[in-house]
């Protein structure tokens, strides 16, 4: 397994302002991923964040939006950029090995205002 | 009973009693599938996993059972205690790639 730390655990937002969200793995992991959870609903990958290249975004999320950095094997940053009320989610990161199990951190709890 | 809430499905179950927790995958060709629980204010927990080679898998008080051939997976839990009172994820892997696609979710309340 592995203990992963996001910071914030939670924040409360302006409109039109950006958030940076840090994921910290105690230990190196190939893959990492961002997934938001909206109120009451499920998990919906958002990226995969890749070391050394481009994050790989899903359908319907797009970079200039939400900004991924993967500067090693340990480390992550998601960024919600210009956020809306509509942005207020539970941004989760996970770590894994192919063809394994996920583990997820605690999620940073963003509310927009 | 099972009921449909705003968002999320809602099983209620008396303590002691076993609890089943259902979910319909969609991809065929997804070949590894995972029980996750969420408690309120945390990240998802890994439970339990299948193999799409297998159709049982037993852990401790869970169970997994996968039909491949009608696309359904469930998650048994005997004897519930008020701490598996939670929000439960499956999720399927489609074909190697670390990329996990989650259903619906179930939230199971326990009955004291």
């Amino acid at each position: 397994s592995a203990v992963i730390s996001q910071k914030p655990s939670r924040d409360i937002c302006q409109r039109g302002t950006s958030l940076t969200i840090q994921c910290q793995v105690d230990s190196q992991v190939t893959m990492m991923f961002w997934y938001r959870q909206q109120p009451g609903q499920s998990l919906t990958l958002i990226a995969t964040a890749n070391q050394g290249s481009e994050a790989t975004y899903e359908s319907g999320f797009v970079i200039d939006k939400f900004p991924i950095s993967r500067p090693n094997l340990t480390f992550s940053t998601l960024t919600v950029s210009n956020m809306s009320p509509e942005d207020s989610s539970i941004y989760l990161c996970s770590v894994g090995q192919v063809g394994g199990e996920l583990f997820f951190g605690e999620g940073s709890r963003l509310t927009v205002l | 009973g099972e009921s449909v809430g705003l968002h999320l499905p809602t099983l209620s179950v008396q303590e002691g009693d076993n609890s089943i927790i259902n979910c319909a995958y969609s991809n065929s060709a997804s070949d590894y599938f995972i029980w996750y629980k969420q408690e309120s204010g945390k990240g998802p927990q890994f439970i339990i996993d299948i193999r799409s080679n297998m159709d049982k898998r037993q852990g401790q008080r869970v169970t997994v059972l996968l039909n491949k051939t009608v696309k359904h997976l469930s998650l048994q839990i005997a004897a519930t205690q008020p701490g598996d009172s939670a929000v439960y994820f499956c999720a399927e892997n489609r074909g190697g790639y670390q990329k996990v696609t989650f259903g619906i979710g179930t939230k199971l309340q326990v009955i004291p």
